[in-house]
């Protein structure tokens, strides 16, 4: 069963341009909504993060936007640079009970023409 | 800090042999976690230690994979006997789990191949 759906799978954006990333859950206990970034042969290294008691959280220029009653949450990646180019994972924990196990998306390959 | 390291970086090992992967978490974190790469199943979580101890290995794919946790400063990841469905990038990640603060520091990860 796959918990946290994301799309799309790949994606190329102009430089300059917005990136938007989409993930959607399916477990209301996920209280713990954080977006990774991984580029090849590193590790995936936290990016930002949300709780579901707000509706955007803005870093830079990146912005989660979250939306509890449709159990949805997207990444916005403002003035788009080739440096952004990654593969990119939302996930989502439930903090109930103590510390809990991130479950990932599948992941969306960003590439980011100059 | 150096960060959380991962021992091999790569490993290439021939089926039926067996394979330890290594991993140093960050000194004062109190979680570890070992997930699993591939194109087709992304990150999976195979298992999870607070305080040095299991907590949930239900992702553990079978019992060819175990996992010790004997310090602080320590895990391995041993699968026995290996085969070729376990070629993967093995990431270990480790987090201080406290009240609000989730975020995980991975590992560069360990490519394995079997052949």
């Amino acid at each position: 069963q796959q918990q946290v759906k994301q799309s799309p799978q790949s994606l190329i954006v102009q430089k300059g341009g917005i990136s938007i990333i989409n993930c959607a859950y399916e477990n209301t206990a996920f209280d713990y909504f954080p977006w990774y970034q991984q580029f090849p042969g590193k590790g995936p290294a936290l990016l930002i993060a949300i709780r579901p008691d707000v509706s955007e959280k803005k870093e830079g220029r990146f912005t989660i936007s979250f939306n509890k009653s449709a159990k949805q949450f997207s990444l916005h990646i403002m003035d788009s640079q080739p440096g952004d180019s990654a593969t990119y994972f939302c996930a989502a924990l439930s903090s109930g009970g103590g510390a809990d196990g991130l479950t990932f998306g599948k992941g969306t390959h960003l590439i980011i023409q100059p | 800090d150096a960060g959380v390291i991962q021992s091999p970086r790569h490993e290439v090992t021939e089926m039926g042999q067996e394979v330890t992967l290594r991993c140093k978490p960050i000194s004062g974190h109190n979680s570890l976690f070992w997930y699993r790469q591939t194109m087709m199943r992304g990150l999976e979580l195979l298992i999870y230690f607070n305080n040095n101890v299991p907590i949930d290995d239900s992702g553990m794919p079978e019992d060819r994979f175990s996992a010790k946790m004997p310090n602080a400063s320590f895990s391995t990841l041993k699968i026995q006997p290996s085969e070729p469905r376990d070629s993967a990038v093995y990431f270990c990640a480790s987090s201080f789990i406290d009240s609000g603060n989730y975020g995980y520091t991975f590992g560069s990860g360990t490519r394995l191949t079997v052949v």
